[in-house]
């Protein structure tokens, strides 16, 4: 079974520049999770998807960060413009539907941005 | 809110020798699910054992094993023969197992584990 892939796994950008992220979940996979870890931090969830429908965005900063997951599969994550701190490693984590299941890493997404 | 705290930024054991790494959360629910994950270079989560909040008995996964103490919140992770594999950041993280909820993880802040050869 193939696993969640994400893209690109590095990116260096300025500030006030954007960029975008992808994830591709495990098949048949309903829920999925984009996560902010800055560095010697644990992860922080930034927004959770129930197939193409938004749970929880509360920790979104919404004037600069956006993300959708069209057709409840693929999801894209995107920033604009950046800042300083959000150089961080993005993770996306796909999981069945339902709390008991487990969720899914992929390699994240180190961004740097200078 | 809650809240999840690992008090040891970094810990170092001898290869084939046992390790135990800390962690606390705090909560207002009776409900939840708490995890250790392993973090390599790789930067790739890796699940390494679960514990449901309901059951008592501690959970055993080959060479790693909790110490659950729900009265107490707390949830440590032990490392039994230590490897040289085993050398990563470790995070303790809690879900909520309230139905309807979101479940997300909420992570603590990790240890970095290094095993001497």
């Amino acid at each position: 079974e193939a696993g969640v892939a994400q893209s690109p796994r590095y990116k260096i950008i300025e500030k006030r520049q954007s960029v975008a992220f992808w994830c591709n979940p495990i098949s048949g996979h309903a829920t999925l999770y984009w996560y902010q870890q800055i560095l010697g931090q644990g992860p922080k969830l930034l927004i959770q998807f129930q197939n193409n429908g938004v749970v929880d965005d509360s920790q979104l900063p919404k004037d600069r960060f956006s993300a959708e997951r069209l057709k409840g599969v693929d999801s894209t994550l995107k920033i604009q413009p950046a800042k300083l701190e959000d150089s961080a490693v993005y993770l996306c984590a796909t999981a069945l539907q339902g709390a008991f299941y487990e969720q899914y890493f992929g390699p994240g997404t180190r961004l740097t941005v200078t | 809110a809650q809240t999840v705290t690992q008090s040891q930024p970094e810990m170092s054991v001898q290869e084939a020798e046992t390790v135990t790494l800390s962690c606390t959360y705090d909560t207002s629910e009776s409900d939840y699910y708490l995890f250790w994950y392993k973090q390599p270079p790789s930067r790739q989560m890796i699940l390494v054992i679960r514990q449901e909040a309901y059951k008592q008995q501690n959970a055993t996964e080959n060479r790693f094993s909790v110490n659950f103490q729900k009265a107490a919140k707390s949830f440590s992770l032990k490392i039994s023969d230590s490897q040289l594999g085993d050398a990563a950041m470790y995070f303790c993280a809690y879900r909520s197992a309230a139905g309807g909820a979101t479940n997300k993880l909420i992570f603590g802040t990790g240890t970095l584990l290094a095993v001497q050869p």
